[in-house]
């Protein structure tokens, strides 16, 4: 079935330092996928989305590349800030007539001054 | 203001007890749903209403019914709640069922 794997966490980060947060999935066709943050005490946030193979999703300095060859959908970002610090979601979005989204387990994101 | 709310925010009961959480959003939107976290921060989503009809129902115990008395309503009843109801609901909205969904700060359960 559909399924989303995402890194263990939590990851823990100095200010200014280069993130990567692994997201692979298994799908049957070719779902949209997006990154979702959860700030403290907050909602899930969309914080940025791909709805085909090779499309580059962005927003905030952070970006996801959509390969379909490695059925991955990294997130990255060059110089993360305190702010950054949540709880990230990988995510797909079943293409069937229910467009229900499937997540990944979550990755938390500390990052220390 | 608070797009999507959710009352309350910790919920702490006995076994074998009913307990509801309400969900409402100002957003105007048309579909909402109701997801549950658990313990190893899995997010698996439980229902969906699109104009107050029902329209995702998940592999879920029939002692959780879900009411949306209106569009921008749609609250979660729990009977006889048990050990492993203990999680961190979310309810979210969003114009039609394919676009964004914008989620609530969640409920948090734990069943005693």
């Amino acid at each position: 079935g559909n399924s989303v794997t995402q890194m263990e966490g939590p990851v823990t980060l100095s200010e200014e330092a280069f993130l990567t947060i692994n997201c692979t999935y298994t799908a049957t066709g070719y779902p949209s996928l997006f990154w979702y943050v959860q700030y403290p005490g907050e909602g899930l946030q969309l914080l940025l989305k791909a709805t085909k193979a090779d499309d580059k999703g962005s927003n905030k300095g952070f970006e996801a590349t959509y390969r379909k060859e490695t059925t991955s959908f990294h997130l990255e970002k060059g110089s993360v800030q305190v702010s950054d610090s949540a709880v990230y979601f990988c995510a797909l979005r079943w293409m069937d007539s229910s467009y229900k989204l499937i997540f990944g387990s979550g990755t938390r994101l500390l990052v220390r001054p | 203001d608070t797009a999507v709310s959710q009352t309350p925010k910790y919920l702490v009961t006995q076994m074998g007890n009913d307990k509801s959480i309400k969900c409402e959003q100002n957003l105007g939107h048309d579909t909402m749903y109701w997801y549950k976290q658990d313990s190893k921060k899995f997010l698996k989503i439980m229902f969906s209403y699109n104009n107050k009809e029902l329209i995702i129902n998940e592999t879920v115990p029939n002692r959780f019914s879900p009411k949306s008395p209106d569009k921008a309503h749609l609250n979660l009843h729990i009977n006889s709640l048990e050990l492993g109801d203990s999680a961190v609901y979310f309810c979210a909205s969003s114009q039609r069922i394919n676009n964004e969904q914008f989620f609530g700060p969640g409920t948090r359960l734990t069943v005693l």
